[in-house]
């Protein structure tokens, strides 16, 4: 089974700042089946990313992602108020598909 | 607009079965365009995928879960169903029905909020 481990767990941060999520696999993952998620509190989780760098659909353009093999990235350029959340990252490259912990951005 | 509502007791005694029903709206479970699936949130812990399926009733599960759940369509209904045996503490969690596209190769495009289910006695 991959693991996938988030990193940090908490990020605080101001509106208007650049947020840096990590999500590091236990074994390589190929970038197209790597996606993120953000879940605000009571809420569904949202497909932000898939294929690593793709938005989803009705994404704004702060949103990127990036990585290969091990490592991924999801950056916000700049923080809007809507954005803090938690963020998950997901492996399906095998099954059992597997999530991440989650990064928690919250503001500062 | 897409909805998914997930729904069954919020309250499961330990060794019993839960029974989850998601119901779809906005969308027809019978499409060949979509598979349907379970992920669940234990608390203070992240998500973990319980299983897919297909209108036609292809099923794909976790292995760590495979021996105690099923997963079936209701095309009648437009429901999608969860059925998870000799639960425990550990099943303790947030329940959530997720639609994944046929061409998408494993990422969930749209999720229902949530049904939180305890197990206690």
């Amino acid at each position: 089974e991959i693991v996938l481990t988030q990193s940090p767990g908490t990020l605080s941060l101001s509106p208007g700042e650049r947020a840096t999520l990590s999500c590091r696999a236990s074994q390589s993952v190929s970038s197209s089946s790597l996606a993120w998620y953000q879940q605000k509190p009571g809420q569904a989780p949202r497909l932000l990313m898939y294929g690593a760098s793709s938005r989803a659909t009705g994404i704004p353009d702060r949103f990127s992602g990036s990585g290969s093999e091990t490592d991924f990235t999801l950056t916000i350029s700049r923080l809007e108020p809507e954005d803090f959340a938690v963020y998950h990252c997901q492996q399906f490259a095998s099954s059992p598909w597997t999530f991440g912990q989650g990064t928690k951005v919250e503001i500062k | 607009q897409l909805q998914l509502q997930e729904s069954g007791p919020g309250l499961v005694k330990p060794s019993e079965t839960l029974s989850l029903t998601c119901t779809v709206s906005g969308a027809s479970i019978s499409s060949s365009a979509y598979y349907w699936g379970w992920i669940r949130q234990p608390p203070g812990k992240g998500l973990e995928w319980i299983g897919s399926c297909y209108y036609t009733g292809s099923t794909y599960y976790n292995p760590s879960l495979k021996s105690r759940v099923t997963i079936s369509v209701d095309t009648s209904k437009n429901q999608v169903s969860l059925k998870l045996t000799a639960m425990t503490d550990a099943d303790t969690a947030v329940y959530h029905c997720a639609r994944r596209a046929s061409y998408s190769p494993g990422y969930f495009d749209y999720w229902g909020q949530g049904t939180l289910v305890t197990v206690s006695s």
